[in-house]
């Protein structure tokens, strides 16, 4: 059943501490992004992936960081440099991006809630 | 950079009427114009999209025009029911989607 899989679903952060939302897709897409979503507002982008070991800062970069090492995994780890992280977070791919547009569907996956205690 | 404008935030209708939301875009190389229907909690779903080489494309109920001179699209739904309730964007992917509007379609 080829997708977007997400995890954890629910996660809870102590102030101070980095963690890490895994993103794997199995629909063999070139690019790969990474949302936040609050409450009442739209998408805004964190981190997009063209290619393997390549990424490119969104509009809201910092106070996070991701990496590409396989075509089908996309990371994103929230840093205690984030001062607010509780958002609901959106991994998403395409089957490919050409100068950061992408050229069709955006799949999303459904999504990660994080909270700081 | 680019940007996108989307109105109304909030559209209520009763059910059978038709629901109409517009976005404005800057860029004007932007070729690819989705819409995603959003329910609570759920993942964006894309619900229709269109290409800059047409200018009105529908699927059943649901219909996006898009004006290229005048840098704007619309989501057309007609005969709305009460799930059609979620909230819709557009965007300008991948770096840029709207605010959202929340459709609320009364029995």
């Amino acid at each position: 059943d080829g997708g977007i899989t997400q995890s954890p679903k629910y996660l809870f952060r102590k102030e101070g501490q980095n963690v890490t939302l895994s993103c794997e897709q199995n629909l063999n897409h070139d690019a790969m992004y990474w949302y936040r979503q609050d409450p009442g507002q739209g998408l805004r982008l964190i981190y997009y992936s063209q290619i393997v070991n390549d990424f490119q800062k969104g509009d809201i970069a910092e106070g996070y960081s991701v990496s590409r090492e396989k075509k089908e995994s996309f990371p994103l780890t929230v840093t205690s440099a984030q001062k607010n992280p509780t958002a609901f977070y959106l991994c998403a791919s395409s089957i490919e991006a050409h100068l950061g547009k992408s050229t069709g569907e955006l799949f999303f996956g459904e999504g990660s809630r994080l909270t700081v205690l | 950079g680019e940007n996108v404008e989307q109105h109304p935030s909030t559209l209520s209708v009763q059910e059978g009427d038709s629901a109409v939301i517009k976005c404005t875009y800057s860029d004007s190389a932007s070729n690819y114009f989705p819409w995603y229907k959003q329910e609570l909690g759920k993942r964006p779903q894309l619900i229709i999209d269109i290409r800059s080489n047409v200018g009105e494309k529908k699927d059943q109920r649901i219909a996006v025009t898009l004006n290229k001179t005048a840098k704007h699209f619309s989501l057309h739904i007609t005969e709305t029911q009460p799930e059609d309730s979620a909230v819709y964007f557009c965007a300008v992917p991948p770096l840029v989607f709207g605010t959202g509007t929340r459709l609320l379609v009364s029995p």
